[in-house]
């Protein structure tokens, strides 16, 4: 069983700072990993999807990398603003799983003016 | 363009009642699925859908119902609210059609509380 962690559970950042959020999951046969960004109350958006036979994919101010022979995805986010403060979460879809995502618990990104 | 729209956003229910969380897409999205969301747990997956007609369980599936007769709709059904179904629900869409996945698309929540 698929089995996702998220490292830290919290981060506090002022504004401007680059900063990591990670990812690690227990299953490496995986069809492909997404990153996900949820504001309080809201659902969720896809922020990037990295193919299993990708190393990385970027998106504006974000890079997603993803290692899967050792369980590893990380998330890179340049030049932080305040608009960016929101939980991010990270999802590997499983090889036989039938497209299912298994979620990590996120991480909480408060950027500070 | 919508997206996905669940209704409704806000329920209040006592225990035992029933009711319908409503799920709609109108993006022609063959892959439907149902989450619920608790503190400290992540999203967890409730019922899927790969097409009309065709539905499966997921990780969390007791309790619930769900059927899928057209591809746009993919309501999910309480049939006996309890207190532990407390939660926030989710429903997704995403396209199979394409040679490659495809991100999911999610709706804004319903916020379900069971007294």
């Amino acid at each position: 069983k698929q089995e996702v962690t998220q490292i830290p559970a919290a981060l506090s950042v002022p504004e401007g700072e680059n900063l990591v959020l990670n990812c690690s999951f227990t299953d490496s046969a995986i069809y492909n990993l997404q990153w996900f960004r949820q504001d309080p109350g809201k659902g969720l958006t896809s922020l990037l999807l990295i193919q299993s036979s990708q190393r990385e994919q970027t998106s504006g101010r974000l890079n997603a990398s993803l290692d899967k022979s050792s369980g590893r995805s990380t998330l890179y986010i340049a030049a932080s603003q305040p608009g960016d403060s929101a939980t991010y979460l990270c999802a590997p879809t499983s090889r036989g799983s039938n497209y299912k995502l298994t979620f990590g618990k996120g991480t909480l990104l408060t950027v500070n003016p | 363009n919508a997206g996905v729209t669940q209704t409704p956003k806000f329920q209040v229910l006592k225990t035992g009642q029933s009711m319908t969380l409503q799920c709609a897409q109108d993006m022609n999205h063959e892959y439907m699925s149902w989450y619920r969301q608790d503190p400290g747990m992540g999203l967890r997956l409730i019922h899927y859908s790969v097409g009309a007609g065709i539905t499966d369980q997921g990780e969390v599936p007791n309790g619930y119902n769900v059927s899928r007769s057209t591809t746009e709709d993919f309501p999910l059904r309480l049939l006996s609210a309890a207190p532990s179904q407390t939660s926030v629900y989710f429903c997704a869409s995403r396209s199979q059609r394409t040679g490659s996945y495809q991100p999911q698309h999610f709706g804004d929540g319903t916020r379900l509380s069971i007294l």
